[in-house]
């Protein structure tokens, strides 16, 4: 089956620096990639995915890469601000069909300093 | 829209009890899934159904774990009996087409002592 690796995972960074966390697949079959961002006590919740027809998407201060020769894929949060801090999990599968179950790698606590 | 709601938030109870969680998606959403956190560790996938049918339930860590969706609107996963490993936070989330990304409800933490 799928399994996802994600580095780090804890990352501090200065209020207004850059965070990149990234992510390793093993199933060369999956085609969906989401980013999932978790406060403390609340829901996850996507802030943004990819497709493997797209080697990089971006939204605001958010940008998503691909790699799917080297099987892998980052999230890039610039500007950083104290509420970005929460524990951010990236997740992998092969959308559409039957099978559409998320395999997330561990998560990476980022704390951002004010 | 409502979103998705899982209750309780919180669940304390004794190894041998049974515990049951529920877990109402967003109204017309077809996909419903179960996902589960053990401290420190990824969310791991349990179930996913389509309406009322199991479409995948090869996460599901063992017999203890009994989960429906009769009607094809909420859905109950169940824990019988409860072991220490269980403890853990049981996340539900729903999509209303496979080929986008679920909207998670605020999970379950379930304690097992």
């Amino acid at each position: 089956g799928e399994n996802v690796e994600q580095h780090p995972s804890t990352l501090s960074v200065q209020e207004g620096d850059s965070a990149v966390i990234k992510c390793t697949y093993s199933d060369s079959a999956s085609n969906y990639f989401p980013w999932y961002k978790q406060e403390l006590g609340k829901r996850p919740q996507l802030i943004i995915d990819i497709r493997s027809n797209v080697g990089e998407k971006k939204d605001q201060r958010i940008a998503v890469t691909l790699n799917k020769t080297a099987k892998h894929f980052s999230l890039h949060i610039t500007e950083t601000q104290p509420e970005d801090s929460a524990v951010y999990f990236c997740a992998a599968s092969r959308s559409g069909g039957s099978n559409y179950k998320l395999t997330f790698g561990k998560g990476t606590l980022l704390t951002v300093n004010p | 829209e409502a979103g998705v709601t899982q209750f309780p938030s919180h669940s304390v109870i004794e190894k041998g009890q049974t515990v049951t969680l529920r877990c109402d998606p967003i109204s017309g959403h077809d996909n419903l899934y179960w996902y589960r956190r053990v401290m420190g560790k990824e969310i791991k996938f349990l179930l996913h159904f389509v309406k009322e049918s199991k479409q995948d339930e090869s996460g599901m860590p063992n017999n203890r774990f009994l989960a429906e969706r009769t009607g094809g609107t909420y859905s109950t996963l169940k824990v019988q009996p409860a072991e220490l490993e269980d403890s853990g936070v049981y996340f539900c989330a729903s999509s209303q087409d496979r080929s986008y990304g679920y909207t998670f409800g605020s999970g379950t933490r379930l304690t097992v002592v």
